[in-house]
């Protein structure tokens, strides 16, 4: 099935900091999220990508589409400690049809303080 | 505007007993699919659901898993017998149906914390 590769694992960086991760797939998709959750919670989305090459921000985050299809990465600048949570990414076939996403295994961030 | 509404948040079942999880779409949102995410990992699609249809359910068990939307009330996840490995967190979001160049946006609940004794 299809997977999605999302790196890092892990990050623990100091409020204030910049924080960029990525998410790969041997597949194309034509469509790419990016969801945060928090722990408890569900996943809420924080930016969609429709075309290849697109780049979209949200306030302080900032998510690109490759031009392959078949990665995406975020950006979020001068975080705070309320950025912390895990940040999953997430690919679908089909843009404008009802279709099931693929996650990535997720980015916990830390921030400290 | 209520969001995706999942009850109960938690759930406790012994081995072998049933686990129902229950699932109402936001309002005007016609399409429903749940997930499941165990510790640690990213979500796994199980099913997507219309009105008293099933489209696609290549991500459900074959035993013991089924799902439900009818065309009144919430649409139902439903575990039969269940076993430890059937712990996880369960998640349901909806989505409207497309009109036009809407984007289709998944929208989630707060999930069911299944936990299997």
């Amino acid at each position: 099935g299809q997977q999605l590769n999302q790196s890092p694992q892990s990050m623990f960086i100091q409020e204030g900091e910049d924080v960029s991760m990525n998410c790969t797939s041997s597949s194309i998709f034509n469509t790419w999220l990016w969801y945060k959750q928090d722990p408890g919670e569900g996943p809420v989305l924080l930016i969609a990508l429709y075309k290849a090459g697109e780049l979209t921000s949200n306030g302080r985050l900032t998510a690109q589409f490759g031009i392959t299809r078949k990665d995406s990465f975020l950006n979020i600048s001068a975080s705070i400690p309320s950025d912390v949570g895990i940040y999953f990414c997430a690919g679908q076939l089909i843009p404008q049809g009802n279709t099931p996403l693929v996650f990535g295994k997720g980015t916990r961030l830390s921030v400290i303080a | 505007n209520a969001g995706v509404m999942q009850n109960p948040r938690h759930l406790v079942r012994r081995r072998g007993q049933e686990a129902r999880l229950r699932c109402s779409p936001m309002k005007g949102h016609s399409h429903v699919y749940w997930y499941r995410q165990l510790p640690e990992e990213g979500l796994k699609f199980m099913v997507y659901l219309q009105k008293e249809n099933i489209i696609d359910e290549s991500g459900m068990p074959k035993e013991r898993f089924s799902a439900e939307f009818p065309k009144e009330g919430p649409s139902i996840l439903r575990i039969q017998q269940v076993v430890r490995g059937d712990s996880a967190a369960y998640f349901c979001a909806s989505s409207p149906l497309r009109q036009g160049l809407a984007k289709n946006i998944q929208y989630f609940g707060a999930g069911t914390r299944l936990s299997v004794l």
